[in-house]
């Protein structure tokens, strides 16, 4: 079953903040997030296993908290180069399925001047 | 390493008519992961091996979808009869694990069925 993200689409200006959240209905054991720019493929951002950490990746971090099964990505002081589809995917704990990596609908994101 | 390795890069064929995807995962990757991107319904994960056996198939769409994964350097994605609402962006991804590492994407397949 797909992880649900919020919002579907962000429109910012350079310099503002953005928050995308994802959701799931199952036990997860780790959260991923990429980035896909149109006619691209997908781009690995980071990852957070379980244990509700959070990590950055310069002005791009994430948070996951495994009791609520869900992760948000933070992007502040956006740049141009931040918009495209933003994509959280879900892994399931070992022993609650066989699921491999399954990623939402994606949060379209656009960075204006 | 090259990357993940798609082939075709673009597909146009006939409603009937057989396709085959193929893809060469990155060498030492036991995961390959495949994926189907429209808009309606995002990233589909369709299937995924490891160690050249399949896992999870619950996302293949139909029974005219099939995968294989004969060694641990080459995957196909066959439909056949292809459809027109077959039509999308095929995804091939290799990964060292199910979860614990990046997952790394070929540059896909998009495939419009006429």
């Amino acid at each position: 079953q797909q992880p649900v993200q919020s919002p579907q689409a962000v429109i910012l200006r350079e310099g503002e903040d953005a928050v995308i959240n994802c959701s799931s209905s199952k036990a997860l054991y780790s959260v991923h997030w990429y980035r896909q720019k149109h006619g691209e493929a997908p781009v690995f951002l980071m990852i957070l296993l379980k244990g509700g950490e959070q990590k950055g990746h310069d002005k791009i971090s994430a948070s996951f908290n495994e009791k609520k099964q869900q992760s948000s990505l933070y992007l502040t002081a956006s740049q141009l180069s931040y918009s495209g589809t933003y994509f959280c995917g879900t892994v399931t704990v070992p022993g609650g399925g066989a699921d491999g990596l399954t990623f939402g609908k994606g949060t379209h994101l656009i960075i204006q001047p | 390493d090259a990357g993940v390795i798609q082939s075709p890069r673009h597909e146009v064929t006939e409603m009937g008519q057989e396709v085959t995807l193929r893809c060469k995962p990155i060498s030492g990757h036991d995961y390959l992961f495949w994926y189907r991107q429209t808009m309606m319904r995002g990233l589909e994960l369709l299937i995924y091996f490891n160690n050249n056996v399949p896992i999870d198939d619950s996302g293949m769409p139909e029974d005219r979808f099939s995968a294989k994964m004969p060694n641990a350097s080459f995957s196909t994605l066959k439909i056949q009869p292809s459809e027109p609402r077959d039509s999308a962006v095929y995804f091939c991804a290799s990964s060292t694990s199910r979860g614990d590492t990046e997952a790394f994407f070929g540059q896909g397949t998009r495939l419009t069925v006429v």
